[in-house]
C-alpha cells in the first residue's frame, strides 16, 4: 500500500509570500492520479490541482503543482488571505496528512 | 448546477447499522465514479469507498471492507452507503465526492457538504 507523507505539518508565512508544501510517496507512482486540495474549516476539500500539474476549474494561476516519481510539489506563489488552510496530497485510493499553512 | 447533497447521517450505538444516501444533480451522473470519503473530528481525509459509473468496479478501504457496502442507482442520481457493524472509530463527517471522470482515482471535483455519523452508546 502507498503511503502519502506531507510536509511540513504546518507552515508558518506571511501574506504576500511563497508557500511550498511536499508531498512524497513511498514508492514511484504515476503523476497521472496525484491531486492536490485545499479545506477550509467547517467546509468540504476543493479540487486544485489534478495529474500533478494540471489546475482544477477556476483556480488561481497562482497555485501550481510539480512533481514526478515519489516528489510531488505544491507551490502558492504568492499568499493571499483566503489561502490560509489545510492542503492534502491525494492519490487514488490514499491521501496525505495535510500540510496546515497559517498566518504568521 | 453541480450538486451533491449527503443525508442519512445520525447517531448510532455500536454494533448498529446505518444507510447514507447522495443525491446528485446538474451532470450525467452515470458518467463518473463516485466516491465516500470521511474524515474523523480534528483529523485528515480518509478514502473510504469507491464505484464506478456502471457499478462494474468498487473498492473499499481495509478499515471497512466486509462491513459497508457501496451502491449507486444512476436512474435515481443517487448514491448510496450502507454501514454495518458500526464502531467509534467510525466517527466522522462523511463525503460523497464526484471524479473527474470514470476513473475512482482521477480526483474528485466535486464534493457534498458532508453528513455526521456519530458512533456512541
Amino acid at each position: 500500500e502507498i503511503v502519502l507523507t506531507q510536509s511540513p505539518g504546518t507552515l508558518s508565512l506571511s501574506p504576500g509570500e511563497r508557500a511550498t508544501l511536499s508531498c512524497r510517496a513511498s514508492q514511484s507512482v504515476s503523476s497521472s492520479y496525484l491531486a492536490w486540495y485545499q479545506q477550509k474549516p467547517g467546509q468540504a476539500p476543493r479540487l486544485l490541482i489534478y495529474g500533478a500539474s494540471s489546475r482544477a476549474t477556476a483556480i488561481p494561476d497562482r497555485f501550481s503543482g510539480s512533481g514526478s516519481g515519489t516528489d510531488f510539489t505544491l507551490t502558492i506563489s504568492r499568499l493571499e488571505p483566503e489561502d490560509f488552510a489545510v492542503y492534502y496530497c491525494h492519490l487514488e485510493s490514499t491521501f496525505g496528512g495535510g500540510t496546515k499553512v497559517e498566518i504568521k | 448546477e453541480v450538486q451533491l447533497v449527503e443525508s442519512g447521517g445520525g447517531l448510532v450505538k455500536p454494533g448498529g447499522s446505518l444507510r447514507l444516501s447522495c443525491a446528485a444533480s446538474g451532470f450525467t451522473f452515470s458518467s463518473y465514479s463516485m466516491n465516500w470519503v470521511r474524515q474523523a473530528p480534528g483529523k485528515g481525509l480518509e478514502w473510504v469507498s469507491s464505484i464506478s459509473g456502471s457499478s462494474s468496479y468498487i473498492y473499499y478501504a481495509d478499515s471497512v471492507k466486509g462491513r459497508f457496502t457501496i451502491s449507486r442507482d444512476n436512474a435515481k442520481t443517487s448514491l448510496y452507503l450502507q454501514m454495518n457493524s458500526l464502531r467509534a472509530e467510525d466517527t466522522a463527517v462523511y463525503y460523497c465526492a464526484r471524479a473527474r471522470n470514470d476513473y475512482y482515482g482521477s480526483g474528485h471535483s466535486v464534493w457534498g457538504q458532508g453528513t455526521l455519523v456519530t458512533v456512541s452508546s
